[in-house]
């Protein structure tokens, strides 16, 4: 498996522009998690799904923000519109549950680093 | 609330040092603990894990032990090497209803001088 796959890497943009985050899980993974990261606040977990269905979003910082899980192979964080203060890197992890050696164990992409000018 | 407290760094060590950083949790059951490393420009991996008291994690020379009578997750390697400077994250995590859901702590940077 290729791992958590994560787009673009690298995304600058304008205040104002809407930006679109994507992941791809792991196949056979039901669990997808979104986390932000910057110097201030560190690593803080935005929303997550289950089965595709969100659970929680409570971290999600206001309504500038959304995800969405169409299906289990795909994710979407969309900002708009953008503001400077949300630059951050942004990363997605998935998980399994059950009782294999990997089962409850987050595995992260290599997040998208997002410049709002 | 349940949170975890890392020592700060950056923690600065030669080649061959001893290493600790030291992790204290607050949580309101009993959860499992995790230690994550991430080298730059990279997401973060998962280094060693303990899910019950007085476990013990271990993953390329790094150890940790879980304490619930002190509520502490040290990590700890006896010789560092130049490829061990990361960003370190101490982490619990619930099983029930929440699985994987991670709370971090703040990070500790290690650098390590040849």
């Amino acid at each position: 498996d290729a791992g958590v796959i994560q787009s673009p890497r690298h995304e600058v943009t304008e205040m104002g522009q809407e930006v679109t985050l994507r992941c791809k899980p792991i196949s056979g993974h039901d669990y997808l998690f979104w986390y932000r990261q910057t110097m201030m606040r560190g690593l803080e977990l935005l929303i997550y799904f289950n089965n595709n269905v969100p659970i929680d979003d409570s971290g999600m910082p206001e309504d500038r923000f959304s995800a969405k899980m169409p299906n289990a192979s795909f994710s979407t964080l969309k900002i708009q519109p953008s503001e400077p203060r949300d630059s951050a890197v942004y990363f997605c992890a998935s998980s399994s549950t059950g009782r294999g050696a990997g089962a409850n164990v987050l595995t992260f992409g290599a997040g998208s680093r997002l410049t709002v000018l | 609330g349940d949170s975890v407290t890392q020592m700060e760094g950056p923690v600065t060590l030669s080649e061959e040092a001893c290493l600790t950083i030291n992790c204290t949790y607050t949580a309101t059951g009993y959860p499992s603990l995790f230690w994550y490393v991430q080298y730059p420009g990279e997401g973060l991996q998962l280094l060693l894990k303990a899910t019950k008291a007085d476990d013990k994690g271990s993953n390329k020379g790094f150890e940790a032990t879980y304490r619930k009578e002190t509520t502490s997750f040290h990590l700890e390697k006896g010789s560092v090497q130049v490829s061990d400077s990361a960003v370190y994250f101490c982490a619990l995590s619930f099983h029930s209803g929440n699985t994987g859901k991670l709370i971090f702590g703040q990070g500790t940077t290690l650098q390590v001088k040849p």
